[in-house]
């Protein structure tokens, strides 16, 4: 398995409070993307990250920011949680060098439940 | 706009009977084609990934295919077991700048004993 590591697993939060998701990976992997996944949906990028403090949008980032300071960490914040963010949030890391470039790895997903 | 459509949205089987799963792309150019299963309550895990040369890749009980000129991919599973459920995901990546890969919405497929 990838060494991937989603915090915290599962939250339940109250309606416009913050949250911060953390993804940690020990890959040394340049791309890390944030999705999240809902019935009916599929998984959908939210934003995506290229190297250290370069991040761009996915195409569901309305409510959410990203940060990545360090290689290896990646944050997913939500400045006010609303309900339509409960869900399911996956981390994803990649790499595109060799023969298997771009194989997309993923971590075990954090539940959110906006009360 | 890249596109990924899978079918059947789901699909429910037998111990023991062969599926095959279907994925059709508009992705270029392209690059490559993963089969990711993912089980209830994990994450997604890497199947097979096949290139625009290949049209032929197992994985034990797995076979992908790629018609690389229809833009047609199938994950075909042979003599299923219950713990072959889950949900299976294709996912097609484009050559050149982009790294941001084109997800199915995915196939659902449960295995009955």
């Amino acid at each position: 398995d990838a060494g991937i590591t989603q915090s915290p697993r599962h939250k339940v939060t109250e309606t416009g409070t913050p949250v911060t998701l953390r993804c940690h990976q020990t890959e040394n992997h340049r791309y890390m993307y944030w999705y999240r996944q809902d019935p009916g949906h599929g998984l959908r990028l939210i934003h995506y990250s290229y190297g250290v403090k370069d991040t761009d949008k996915g195409e569901v980032s309305d409510g959410y920011s990203v940060s990545r300071s360090k290689t290896e960490d990646f944050l997913l914040t939500l400045e006010s949680a609303t309900s339509s963010q409960t869900s399911v949030y996956f981390c994803a890391i990649s790499d595109r060098t060799g023969p298997s470039g771009n194989t997309i790895y993923f971590g075990e997903g954090s539940w959110l439940t906006v009360v | 706009k890249n596109q990924v459509e899978q079918s059947p949205q789901s699909l429910i089987i037998l111990e023991g009977k062969n599926c095959t799963l279907q994925c059709n792309y508009t992705v270029s150019p392209f690059s490559n084609l993963r089969w990711y299963k993912q089980d209830t309550g994990r994450g997604p895990v890497s199947l097979t990934i096949m290139t625009f040369s290949e049209n032929t890749k197992s994985n034990g009980r797995y076979t992908a295919t790629l018609d690389a000129d229809t833009k047609q991919s199938s994950l075909h599973i042979t003599a299923s077991q219950l713990s072959d459920s889950a949900s299976y995901i294709c996912v097609v990546s484009a050559s050149g700048g982009s790294y941001i890969p084109t997800f199915g919405r995915g196939t659902s497929l449960i295995v009955h004993p």
